[in-house]
């Protein structure tokens, strides 16, 4: 199944840690990679691979990944964090699809 | 840096084609694969296909039926035909830099409304 499942919404409280999840077949097989959406805005990548941060992203983000499941966690949660997060990845037919999408909200 | 910008009619009709264009400046278009992702208003987002910069390509299946993409390496474009377009296309439409391996979206365009209606 080429499916990510993600919880349309989490919350945080400032400067607490928030582990965002997603869920699928083909997690098993690849890695995916994470980006945050602001309203209004285009995505940005915030991970990729196996724990990669591109430049720029601050290293309280990070990655993980167990079974069928990839995680993005925020060590730390700020203000400026409080997006929308999009998994995605590739499946074995090729197709690459994106989560369904996290609100997160930092209270 | 590497900036994309993608260019096009903003409004189309019913079963009429879209076209867009994404034109990628700060670096060349080579060895790098270059994709299309639209975002419907309120809704998460849509992988919808794939080039690389040789001209093979590769199409989210629920849309390989309609979609089109093609590259211009001399003017370094590539661009996205959509067909048979339904209120149901209406939609952001970004473009991004794909790097291979990992296939991770790494630059974005700021993205194009297209809205479809008669």
């Amino acid at each position: 199944s080429s499916e990510l499942t993600q919880d349309p919404a989490v919350s945080v409280a400032l400067g607490q840690t928030v582990r965002i999840t997603c869920q699928g077949d083909s997690l098993r097989s690849y890695y995916a990679s994470w980006y945050q959406q602001k309203p209004g805005q285009a995505p940005v990548l915030v991970i990729y691979g196996k724990n990669n941060r591109p430049s720029g992203i601050p290293d309280r983000f990070s990655g993980s990944s167990s079974g069928n499941t990839a995680s993005l966690t925020i060590t730390g949660a700020q203000a400026e964090d409080e997006a929308d997060y999009y998994c995605n990845s590739r499946d074995s037919s090729g197709n690459h699809p994106f989560g369904g999408g996290t609100k997160l909200t930092v209270l | 840096q590497v900036q994309l910008q993608e260019s096009g009619p903003g409004l189309v009709k019913p079963s009429e084609t879209l076209s867009l264009t994404c034109t990628v400046s700060g670096g060349s278009i080579s060895s790098y694969y270059w994709s299309w992702i639209r975002q419907p208003p309120g809704k998460g987002l849509e992988w919808i296909g794939y080039i690389y910069y040789s001209g093979s390509t590769n199409y989210n299946p629920s849309l390989k039926s309609r979609v089109t993409i093609s590259v211009d390496t001399s003017k370094n474009q590539f661009s996205l035909k959509l067909s048979s377009v339904t209120a149901a296309d209406t939609a952001v439409y970004y473009c991004a830099r794909t790097v291979a391996y990992y296939y991770y979206m790494d630059v974005w365009g700021k993205g194009t409304t297209v809205t479809v209606s008669s």
